[in-house]
């Protein structure tokens, strides 16, 4: 079956500490990958994707995420974290045509000063 | 991207009571979804919109509790009938847009309260 689990429910980190969250999937076939955040009060906003090609993938507001095929995994990382980065991440798997995309529980990040 | 817009951004309910939740979209849209995100929770799909015929419901959800209609490309209700306190969620819809057929884009959400 279909999953993804974000190990994590939440993290705390100090601001301009790195930061690494973790996401596992298991898919049938080779899976479109997706990581958002959500602020307190808003809807997601799609940080990065990977469909192929490099494995590292660069997003929005300095943020990154490696494809493992070996490990199932996708973890996002950040180098610097800033205090307007507490939100909550979820991590996504789909397949082409946007249909059937499933998500994480998600990981709440904070982020202490 | 684009700008997907939903009505009303909140709202409080009183048990027994309808509401109506739009999404609108300023871009050329090939599929449409409602999700629901009860408190705490991740997000669950409700349904697929199609355009001009009935919605496409997930297990667990019907077509008389949660009403959606998409009269054209770009626009898309959904209702929750009969309210009860478990209804209390945030109800998000995401579109997939022509020229990026496999990702989806999430609209602001509609935080609903039913007391």
């Amino acid at each position: 079956a279909q999953s993804v689990t974000q190990p994590d429910i939440h993290i705390t980190v100090s601001e301009g500490a790195s930061l690494e969250l973790r996401c596992n999937y298991s898919y049938g076939a080779t899976p479109y990958l997706f990581w958002y955040v959500q602020s307190p009060g808003q809807g997601l906003q799609l940080l990065l994707k990977y469909f192929s090609g490099d494995t590292l993938v660069q997003g929005i507001k300095g943020f990154e995420a490696e494809f493992k095929r070996s490990q199932s995994s996708f973890n996002l990382r950040k180098p610097s974290v800033h205090w307007s980065d507490a939100a909550e991440y979820f991590c996504a798997v789909g397949n082409t045509g946007g249909f059937k995309t499933i998500f994480g529980a998600g990981t709440r990040l904070f982020v202490k000063a | 991207s684009a700008v997907i817009s939903q009505k009303p951004s909140r709202d409080i309910c009183q048990r027994g009571t309808s509401l109506t939740i739009q999404c609108q979209v300023d871009s050329q849209v090939t599929m449409m979804f409602w999700y629901r995100q009860q408190p705490g929770q991740s997000l669950t799909l409700i349904a697929t919109a199609n355009q001009g015929s009935e919605a496409t419901y997930e297990s667990g959800f019907v077509i008389d509790k949660f009403p959606i209609s998409r009269p054209n490309l770009t626009f898309s209700t959904l209702t929750v009938s009969n309210m009860s306190p478990e209804d209390s969620s945030i109800y998000l819809c995401s579109v997939v847009l022509q020229g990026t057929p496999d990702t989806q884009y999430f609209g602001p959400g509609t935080r609903l309260t039913v007391l």
